[in-house]
C-alpha cells in the first residue's frame, strides 16, 4: 500500500522561525501537494508538483515555499512563519493518468507558531 | 472563484438509518468527482470516485447530476464507523491535478 510519511505529527514554532516540513512517497508517484486545512475553511492548496525540480502555486502560496530535489521528497518551507500559519498541514501523493485519479495523504503535520 | 458546496452537518442519525449527502459544483466544466472520508484527526481517503452512470460499492451509492451539477452519497444502514467528515472533490477542465477542489465537508454521527 501507498505511503506518505510527514516528518512530525506536531511541530511547534516562534514567530520568525525558518519552517521545514518534510514529505516522503514510497509509490514512485509523479504528483505531489501541499495543503493546509483549517476549521470552517476545509482543504486548500498551497503547492504542488507534478514532476522534481518542478512547481506550481496552489490557491495560497504566500508565505511558502516549496522545493522538490527528488520524486520521493516534496519540502514545504515557511521563510518566516507567522501565527497565522498555525495549522493542520497535509502532504498528498498520486500518480499521472487516470491512475492518478486517487490521492494519498500522509497522517498530516500540526504546525502551532507562537 | 469555483466552489464546492456542502452542507456542514452535522447529520445525526440512528444505527440502521438511511442518510444522503449533496454536493453541488459551480463549474459546469467539471470532470471528475470523488468522496473522500476524513475521521477525526486523520487524514482525508478516498471512499469513491463519482461517474456518470452512478455507481455503488456495498452500502454507499454515489451518483452524479450535471445538469443540476450536484452530486451525491447515500449510505445505507449506517454503522457507528459510519462517523466521519465526508468530503465532495471535484477536478475541473483541464485535468491538472492542481484542479482538484475540496467540498469543506459534512460531518455524519451514527448513533447507537
Amino acid at each position: 500500500d501507498v505511503k506518505v510519511t510527514q516528518s512530525s505529527r506536531y511541530l511547534v514554532k516562534r514567530t520568525g522561525e525558518k519552517v521545514f516540513l518534510e514529505c516522503v512517497q514510497d509509490m514512485d508517484h509523479e504528483n505531489m501537494f501541499w495543503y493546509r486545512q483549517d476549521p470552517g475553511l476545509g482543504l486548500r492548496l498551497i503547492y504542488f508538483s507534478y514532476d522534481v525540480k518542478m512547481k506550481e502555486k496552489g490557491d495560497i502560496p504566500e508565505g511558502y515555499s516549496v522545493s522538490r530535489e527528488k520524486k520521493e521528497r516534496f519540502s514545504l518551507i515557511l521563510e518566516s512563519a507567522s501565527t497565522n500559519q498555525t495549522s493542520m498541514y497535509l502532504c498528498a501523493s498520486s500518480s499521472t493518468g487516470l491512475k492518478g485519479e486517487k490521492l494519498f495523504f500522509g497522517s498530516g503535520t500540526q504546525l502551532s507558531v507562537l | 472563484r469555483k466552489e464546492v458546496e456542502q452542507d456542514p452537518g452535522p447529520f445525526n442519525v440512528p444505527e440502521g438509518a438511511t442518510v444522503a449527502f449533496n454536493c453541488t459544483y459551480s463549474n459546469s466544466a467539471s470532470q471528475s468527482f470523488f468522496w473522500y472520508r476524513q475521521d477525526c484527526r486523520k487524514e482525508p481517503k478516498l471512499l469513491m470516485s463519482v461517474y456518470s452512470s452512478g455507481n455503488e460499492d456495498g452500502r454507499f451509492t454515489a451518483q452524479l447530476n450535471r445538469a443540476s451539477q450536484y452530486i451525491s452519497l447515500l449510505i445505507r444502514d449506517s454503522k457507528l464507523s459510519d462517523s466521519a467528515t465526508y468530503l465532495c472533490v471535484v477536478r475541473d477542465y483541464g485535468g491538472s491535478q492542481g484542479n482538484l477542489i475540496f467540498g469543506k465537508g459534512t460531518k455524519l454521527s451514527v448513533k447507537p
